[in-house]
């Protein structure tokens, strides 16, 4: 069954500090990619995406991600953490097959804590 | 553009009651899907409606049903409620084709039984 697994539940990192959120897929081609940020009460916002083409996608808010083919990852950076960047991060993934792309699986989610 | 919209915004309801939640996608998208989120089992997809079509759908009860009506607003309806139905209700549009598959979201309906 496709899975997308999120092996940290809650990191915390110092204002000013780098960041690296894990992503793991489990699925049978490669996948549509995304990484959406959830602040408190409200809904998702889409940070970057990846379809094809180069491995190193660029996002809003100074995010990047890497697809590492394999070691089927999606990891999500940033080089420089700001105290506004708490919040929930979610990696999700969708099928490419045609008529299946509305259905995301999202993993668990990681809870980012920013140290002032 | 304007974005995902979801009303209403906050709903309490009793058991055994039924509820129909609301949602307009960004102008010009075709595909609406919903999720279930609560903090035991997360993101949850509940359906996809593509062109007033029911596309896919995923592991819930029938109690959870959906439409999609022409001008591409979406609701879902939960017949029947029960305590386990509270959550955050997600939505969100694409626009699909010509490479565009990524999914925008509303802020949701939060749902409480009571």
């Amino acid at each position: 069954a496709q899975s997308v697994t999120q092996p940290d539940i809650h990191i915390t990192v110092s204002e000013g500090a780098s960041l690296e959120l894990r992503c793991n897929y489990s699925y049978g081609a490669t996948p549509y990619l995304f990484w959406y940020v959830q602040s408190p009460g409200q809904g998702l916002q889409l940070l970057l995406k990846y379809f094809s083409g180069d491995t190193l996608v660029q996002g809003i808010k100074g995010f990047e991600a890497e697809f590492k083919r394999s070691q089927s990852s999606f990891n999500l950076r940033k080089p420089s953490v700001h105290w506004s960047d708490a919040a929930e991060y979610f990696c999700a993934v969708v099928s490419p097959l045609s008529g299946n792309t509305g259905k995301l699986i999202f993993g668990q989610g990681t809870t980012l804590q920013v140290k002032p | 553009k304007a974005g995902v919209t979801q009303t209403p915004r906050y709903l309490i309801k009793t058991r055994g009651q039924q509820v129909t939640l609301s949602c307009s996608p960004i102008s010009g998208h075709r595909s609406v899907s919903w999720y279930q989120q609560t903090p035991g089992q997360g993101l949850q997809f509940l359906f996809e409606y593509f062109s007033e079509t029911q596309r896919n759908k995923g592991n819930f009860p029938g109690r959870f049903s959906g439409r999609q009506f022409s001008n591409s607003r979406s609701e879902m309806n939960v017949s029947t409620l029960e305590l386990g139905d509270s959550a955050l209700y997600l939505c969100a549009s694409s626009l699909v084709g010509q490479g565009n598959y990524e999914q925008y979201f509303g802020p949701g309906t939060r749902l409480t039984v009571t």
